[in-house]
């Protein structure tokens, strides 16, 4: 069971380009959540999913776009990188149940440089 | 306007001693809380929650405590052993789908 599986790990651009962050989970789980952390803060929510076909804004969506075709698959699209989007990006899914943790992948680290 | 506040930066505690971290929180509809653990280079793992209808959570070396009225909660491990030293985030949702954490509080257990 991978549970929550981001790719890739590393990858560094040149401001203005672009670059979509794959996440995908196999539990079935209904949420899915980004987030970036940036040194010495926690984690701000950038967009999330309560469903397929569903996206909402969080706390910090400026710069960036989300898709939700399938349960599965929740890939966060950058479109023209700037150097204020360097940081480590976190996707987290969760089930319906009440009450029920969010479950993290291991994260993509981004410079933009 | 932090909602979830760790105010301790770092803490150090001796292994086999107790490791209390704490967080605040000033919005008054939250009303679950959860604590993560955070290696490098990996992503956060839940660690424990605690639901605001208790005020006391525990599994096995964890404890949470909550006071409603003081807007504080605290992680509470006995005993601290090296394999504990990683980030903790204090988080909390109010209701709805989406959790906000608090900045981290790194522990390190000295051997």
């Amino acid at each position: 069971n991978a549970g929550v599986t981001q790719t890739p790990k590393f990858r560094i651009l040149k401001i203005g380009q672009s670059m979509t962050l794959q996440c995908a989970q196999d539990m079935n789980h209904n949420y899915m959540y980004w987030y970036r952390q940036d040194p010495g803060m926690g984690l701000k929510l950038i967009y999330y999913s309560v469903g397929a076909g569903i996206t909402d804004k969080g706390e910090v969506p400026n710069g960036y776009n989300v898709s939700r075709s399938t349960t599965e698959d929740f890939p966060l699209r950058l479109e023209l990188a700037a150097p204020s989007q360097t940081s480590v990006y976190f996707c987290a899914s969760r089930g319906t149940g009440f009450n029920q943790p969010q479950h993290f992948g291991d994260g993509t680290r981004l410079s933009i440089l | 306007d932090q909602q979830v506040k760790q105010n301790s930066p770092s803490l150090s505690v001796q292994e086999g001693r107790i490791s209390i971290l704490n967080c605040d929180y000033t919005n008054s509809m939250f009303d679950y809380f959860l604590w993560y653990k955070k290696y490098p280079a990996e992503g956060p793992t839940f660690l424990i929650s605690i639901s605001s209808i208790k005020d006391k959570n525990e599994d096995g070396r964890f404890t949470v405590f909550l006071n409603k009225s003081a807007k504080h909660l605290s992680l509470h491990i006995v005993p601290s052993q090296p394999g504990d030293s990683a980030v903790y985030f204090c988080a909390a949702s109010g209701g709805n789908e989406k959790l906000t954490f608090g900045t981290g509080t790194r522990l390190t257990i000295i051997p």
